[in-house]
Formats: C-alpha cells, structure tokens, sequence
C-alpha cells in the first residue's frame, strides 16, 4: 500500500493562477480531508468529504474548491492564487470519520509570489 | 466555535529531564487524538483516548484525558533527541461530527 499521496511535493505559482493539488488513497478510506499549515498555527482544515460524492466546509474553506467523485481522489482547488495561500498543504485520510486515525500524506509546499 | 489549544508553543528540554505538554478545549471532545511531527514531515498519529478521565502509556510517553473530556496532557520522561518534533493534539466536538480541529502544536528541542 502506498497510503496517502500527494503531487507535486513543491509548487511555486504567481498571484492569479489557478491549480489543483493531487490527494489519493489506496486504503478504501470513506473520510479525507485538506489541512493547511502555517507557522504557529497548527494545522486549519480547508475541506473534507465522507464519501465519494459528499464534501462540506470545514475552518478555511475560501479560495478552495474540492470534489469527490471517486473514493481514491480528493484534489484540491486554487481558484486564483494569493500569497496568503503560502502554506503546506496536507492531505489525510481515514476509514470512515474524523475521530479515528489520521492518516497523512507527505505534503505539497505551495508558495504563491 | 470549538477552539483547541495547547501550551507551552516551545519547549526547551535537556536531554534526560522529563516535560509536559498541554491541551485544553472550550467544548467537551468526543475524543482526543496526539500526532508528532518531525521536522520537514507529516503528522503521524501517536494515540487515541475516549474515555473520560483515561490514561494511556507508550514507553516512555504517558497520555491523559480529562475527566470533563475537555483537556488532555502528553508527559515525556527521560527525554531522548528521537523525541524532537512538534507535537499536536486534536480533537472533535460532540456536536461537531466531521471537523477534527488540532491545537497550534508544542514544538519540542532537545539539547544533548
């Protein structure tokens, strides 16, 4: 099992453009998320999704865009960079809900200029 | 909203002394969950506790979980530099099914 991926690992982008971060999971998990981390903030959450199909808002959602059309992926949306999406951006996963075991993806470090 | 936090932000330890992290909910926890980070790396899950007033002992890190389920503490003895990282905790409310929310972390250095 290759677990949680994440792609690119880094990214640098210009104020404006648009991309979407890669999340899969090869572990038949129900529940995934997206944090960011920022220093001395711990990490926020952006979004999540309980199933394919299903996603919702979770603390930072603007200026992100999610969707879950498969159980494996939960790519991650960039509308129009700013720089205060300068962050790590994490990606996690776990078999059914949020009060189980967190497992996390490597991280893609965005710097938006 | 649930808002999780945790002191102390830094920690000093001499390599062998013990220390103890904190964490503290404005709202009761279904459950609380420790994650430590190496530096450069991503959260990796440590340990769960569900029950009021639990405790729970890997090695050399011993967890708590309030009795109210609103707070919780990592204790660390015999300090060792494997320990250096950031350690997290993170909690859902009860009525808050879906938002896991992580305190701001309690980033540990060890001086040998």
């Amino acid at each position: 099992n290759a677990g949680v991926t994440q792609t690119p690992k880094f990214q640098v982008l210009k104020t404006g453009q648009s991309m979407t971060l890669q999340c899969a999971q090869d572990m038949n998990h129900e529940y995934m998320s997206w944090y960011r981390q920022d220093p001395g903030m711990g990490l926020r959450l952006i979004h999540y999704s309980v199933g394919a199909g299903i996603t919702d808002q979770g603390e930072v959602p603007n200026g992100y865009n999610v969707s879950r059309s498969t159980t494996e992926d939960f790519p991650l949306r960039l509308l129009s960079a700013a720089p205060s999406q300068t962050s790590v951006y994490f990606c996690a996963s776990s078999p059914t809900r949020p009060n189980e075991e967190q497992f996390f993806g490597p991280g893609t470090r965005l710097t938006v200029l | 909203g649930q808002q999780v936090m945790q002191i102390p932000q830094y920690q000093h330890v001499q390599e062998g002394e013990d220390f103890t992290t904190y964490c503290n909910s404005s709202t009761t926890l279904s459950n609380i969950q420790w994650y430590k980070q190496r530096p450069g790396g991503h959260p990796v899950f440590l340990i769960q506790l569900v029950k009021s007033g639990e405790v729970k002992k890997q090695k050399r890190l011993t967890f708590q979980f309030g009795e109210a389920k609103k707070n919780s503490s990592l204790h660390i003895t015999a300090t060792q530099t494997t320990d250096v990282g950031t350690y997290f905790c993170a909690g859902a409310g009860s009525d808050s099914w879906g938002k896991l929310q992580f305190g701001a972390g309690t980033q540990v250095v060890v001086t040998p």
